[in-house]
């Protein structure tokens, strides 16, 4: 079946514009999550959603990023008045709610590449 | 706080010979610990898991990993390397209540020679 979609797969844009990146999950997964891999680190944890439960925003580098989850399904990444240090791999996964959810793998897109000038 | 150390940014081994990539991590309460895999230019790919249970887990591709609860570790090993292994492996460990949210470790990068 279709794994997570995310669009678009590289995005350039200049500072201080405004940038939306989309993840759409595998059907049926009731958890997404987004992720930032910068050159050389880690997986930075942004936020989480979880079916209708209020989202996960502790890892939110700051107020200029937002997320949104439209319909428990598609989900839109925003970061407004970019930065060159927002330049990174932003990556969504999600994973399904079935039984013991902690130990549910997630299924990574293949992320948008996202270089600010 | 959950985090994840990978002390190693990269390892190199011969092809046929056994890796072992490292993997140690500090989470409150019972730990669930996860490996992935990035092959260049793809997302992260799920390899195995480790929940309650046997300390040897197997995973995809002849993976297997060890829980050291007394080490806090987790290292990921396979018996015989190939070259098609060379990638970015990441090692990511969750509590077992409170934030779902998983923390990743800073990756290692596996180079097996030919």
């Amino acid at each position: 079946g279709a794994g997570v979609s995310q669009s678009p797969s590289n995005k350039v844009t200049e500072k201080g514009k405004d940038v939306e990146l989309r993840c759409d999950p595998i059907s049926g997964h009731t958890a997404l999550y987004w992720y930032r891999q910068s050159l050389g680190q880690g997986l930075e944890f942004l936020i989480y959603f979880q079916g209708n439960s209020a989202p996960d925003k502790s890892g939110l580098p700051s107020d200029r990023f937002s997320a949104e989850r439209t319909g428990g399904s598609v989900s839109t990444l925003t970061i407004q008045r970019t930065q060159q240090e927002d330049s990174a791999v932003y990556l969504c996964a999600s994973s399904s709610n079935t039984g013991a959810s902690y130990n549910s793998p997630l299924h990574f897109g293949n992320g948008t590449r996202l270089t600010v000038t | 706080a959950q985090s994840v150390a990978q002390p190693e940014d990269q390892v190199n081994v011969a092809e046929g010979n056994p890796l072992t990539v490292k993997c140690t991590y500090s989470v409150s309460g019972n730990p669930y610990l996860f490996w992935y895999v990035q092959y260049p230019n793809r997302g992260l790919q799920f390899l195995l898991k480790y929940i309650t249970g046997d300390n040897l887990v197997k995973g995809s591709y002849g993976f297997e990993a060890e829980f050291n609860k007394s080490q806090t570790s987790f290292h990921l090993k396979k018996p015989s390397a190939l070259v098609s292994d060379s990638a970015l492996y990441f090692c990511a460990a969750r509590m077992d209540t409170g934030r779902r949210a998983l923390t990743f470790g800073s990756g290692t990068r596996l180079q097996v020679q030919p």
